[in-house]
């Protein structure tokens, strides 16, 4: 079965409003975890590493300010895009590395629309 | 150059035959590979991870891996429509980082 989940799954919104996306570890404590974005059509790209307890580590390129992660528990961490416009709509993704292993488990992605 | 390459496609492949992937990528310091299945509208899931120089076995699927030749590739033995899908290739780099390659997207035909 599934052991990350995203929600919500799918959503639209007006250009300039908030939108928060949360991904949980249902089976595992997760220490770190990673945001990824893909547009149409490309393969994923890394914007951040959540590290549980502290700030995230941002991709060059991502605005920190802009794609706001809080990593607060073991099992839960939320992005939000702040003042979001119709160029970042795009399919974004949580993984994490569970504890003792070599794999990445990623939730099933989140399609942002903004109108 | 890009990190991670990959033939985009399609590459179409009849039912029952062998669907090959390659992947070049030009980080030598890593040790860990991935392949990973990508379903129009929905995420990666992982098919087959690789360290060792040589071949990896698991099902239909076979990686092949040649460190010296920064190569590692994906063969999908007797394939099914329903491997018809975006193969990405991966390597972690520094942090547990994952590099993805752009994809091959594979189209088997009945």
């Amino acid at each position: 079965g599934a052991v990350v989940s995203q929600h919500p799954s799918r959503v639209i919104c007006k250009s300039g409003t908030s939108v928060k996306i949360e991904c949980r570890s249902l089976d595992f404590q997760a220490t770190t975890m990673f945001w990824y974005r893909q547009f149409p059509k490309q393969s994923l790209m890394l914007m951040a590493t959540s590290n549980e307890g502290s700030k995230a580590t941002y991709e060059q390129g991502v605005e920190k300010d802009k794609f706001l992660i809080n990593h607060a528990s073991l099992t839960l961490s939320t992005l939000t895009v702040t003042s979001a416009h119709p160029e970042d709509s795009s399919f974004y993704i949580c993984s994490f590395i569970a504890a003792h292993t070599d794999t990445q488990y990623f939730g099933p992605g989140t399609r942002l629309t903004v109108l | 150059q890009k990190e991670v390459e990959q033939n985009s496609g399609p590459l179409s492949v009849p039912e029952g035959a062998i669907a090959s992937l390659n992947c070049t990528y030009s980080d030598r310091v890593s040790q860990s590979f991935f392949w990973y299945r990508q379903y129009s509208g929905k995420s990666p899931e992982l098919i087959m991870s690789i360290y060792s120089n040589g071949d990896k076995e698991d099902g239909r699927f076979t990686a092949q891996l040649n460190k010296a030749s920064q190569y590692v590739s994906l063969l999908i033995r007797d394939s099914q429509p329903s491997d018809s899908a975006t193969y990405l290739c991966a390597f972690k780099a520094a942090g547990n980082k994952l590099t993805f390659g752009g994809g091959t997207r594979v189209l088997v035909k009945p």
